[in-house]
């Protein structure tokens, strides 16, 4: 079955830096698209972007442009999304997602989020 | 940035029919998802493409939309469907995914 198997949590200063994983398994690693996803204590879900697991293309939200970096390891069936700059408002779950796709007529589209990681609390405290 | 609109609360008594609006300039032009979250776990998805009812899903649950608006209903709510539901589509390009506020429902 499909399974995504994120890293542990993480406590981070202020101006730091923290890199988490998500891996893969029960399907075919190249097909799917991976995104990230935050959830701050006691609020909404926040989209923060999502990486190509063949590469290199990668789409960020605009409030996380200059901070976030996506990256896919074929190899080890596994993404990484690193956020810098870290501030108190980073405290959060940052979940990944599996997007299902679809292809037909040589086109492929992305749809709901049918798998998610089981989340990776970061808390950037001083 | 694209913003997705979503009351922030919806109470109905047990049996009744609960309904959780969605509201975004681009919908005409995206599909919407919903997803449902309980405390301390992950979201799972209750409806796709606007209207469509995943496997597993029970048949209470269902989506419709009506120009820049979409709605989840949930007819004869039971005790176990109260959670906050979160409306999901993109921008109109396609390439910036976006989150509603989410809704917490309330079954009295």
């Amino acid at each position: 079955q499909v399974q995504l198997v994120q890293s542990g949590a993480e406590v981070k200063k202020p101006g730091a830096s923290v890199k988490i994983s998500c891996k893969a398994s029960g399907y075919s690693f190249s097909h799917y698209y991976l995104h990230w996803v935050r959830q701050a204590p006691g609020q909404g879900l926040e989209w923060v972007g999502v990486v190509n697991p063949i590469g290199p293309a990668t789409t960020y939200a605009q409030k996380f442009q200059g901070r976030v970096t996506m990256t896919s390891d074929t190899s080890r069936s596994t993404v990484y999304m690193e956020l810098t700059s870290l501030r108190s408002e980073d405290t959060a779950i940052y979940y990944c997602a599996r997007a299902w796709r679809d292809c037909s007529g040589g086109k492929c589209y992305q749809y709901h989020f049918d798998s998610w990681g089981q989340g990776t609390l970061v808390t950037v405290s001083s | 940035s694209y913003e997705l609109t979503q009351p922030p609360s919806v109470s109905v008594s047990p049996g009744q029919t609960a309904r959780i609006t969605c509201s975004g300039d681009d919908l005409p032009k995206q599909y919407a998802y919903w997803y449902q979250q309980k405390p301390g776990q992950a979201p799972i998805v209750v409806i796709s493409k606007d209207s469509e009812r995943p496997s597993g899903i029970p048949e209470r649950f269902s989506g419709s939309s009506s120009g820049t608006t979409v709605t989840l209903t949930i007819s004869g709510v039971q005790a176990e469907d109260e959670a906050d539901y979160y409306c999901q589509s993109a921008d109109s390009s396609g390439i910036s995914w976006v989150f509603g506020g989410g809704t917490k429902l309330t079954v009295l």
